[in-house]
């Protein structure tokens, strides 16, 4: 099956920051990824689909890109309502989501 | 706007069946995967799995043998069945609404519409 690998598992940053999180898939899936933003105590929330596709009503300093094996979204530039968890997903048989990565405040 | 909203009880015994149901709102349970994630606590998710509305499912293959999923079109509503639980299956369940399509040998899939969570705690 095909492992999703996210790195950092966790990073410090400040509000204005421009941040990346890489997620590494362990074989070749196009462009068949997603972002999932989870706050805590929430739902996740799709951030990003197809590797690079905004969803409706996510604000635009949110963007995904990469195909193949290595893929990132990117931040911008750090809100104070960014500091959350975040998952990459993709599916190869089943859906299955990445170790997560979580954005704290420094 | 479509909601989904989970429902069942939040402690069930060691060696029980857990169940859940998701209620659809706003919206036809009609096209779409439906799908169960769950969260340990402190932990990262682990899809559980779905159900399309014609009723053909998929199971993650480490909970196949204990999980059944179905769904009711007249009520709105999709199910979960956990069988013999045990402490591990402590966590936050929720249920996503999914869409998919195949595109040059690869599945796109992703899950758009979530429902709060609810907790379930195996204990005794």
């Amino acid at each position: 099956a095909i492992q999703l690998t996210q790195s950092p598992s966790s990073l410090s940053a400040s509000v204005g920051d421009r941040v990346t999180i890489t997620c590494r898939a362990s074989q070749g899936i196009s462009s068949a990824l997603a972002w999932y933003q989870q706050k805590p105590g929430k739902a996740p929330k799709l951030l990003i689909y197809d590797a690079s596709s905004l969803e409706s009503g996510v604000p635009s300093r949110f963007s995904g890109s990469g195909s193949g094996t290595d893929f990132t979204l990117t931040i911008s530039s750090l809100q104070p309502e960014d500091f959350a968890t975040y998952y990459c997903q993709q599916f190869n048989s089943y859906p299955l989501f990445g170790g997560g990565t979580k954005v704290e405040i420094k | 706007q479509v909601q989904l909203q989970e429902s069942g009880p939040g402690l069930v015994k060691p060696s029980e069946t857990l169940s859940l149901t998701c209620t659809v709102s706003g919206g036809s349970i009609s096209s779409y995967y439906w799908s169960w994630i769950r969260q340990p606590p402190g932990k990262g998710l682990e899809w559980i799995g779905y159900i399309y509305y014609s009723g053909s499912t998929n199971y993650n293959p480490s909970l196949k043998s204990r999980v059944t999923i179905s769904v009711d079109t007249s009520k709105n509503q999709f199910s979960l069945k956990l069988s013999s639980v045990t402490a591990a299956d402590t966590a936050v369940y929720y249920c996503a609404r999914g869409s998919g399509y195949d595109y040059l040998d690869y599945y796109y899939y992703y899950m758009d519409v979530w429902g709060k969570g609810t907790t379930v705690t195996v204990s005794s």
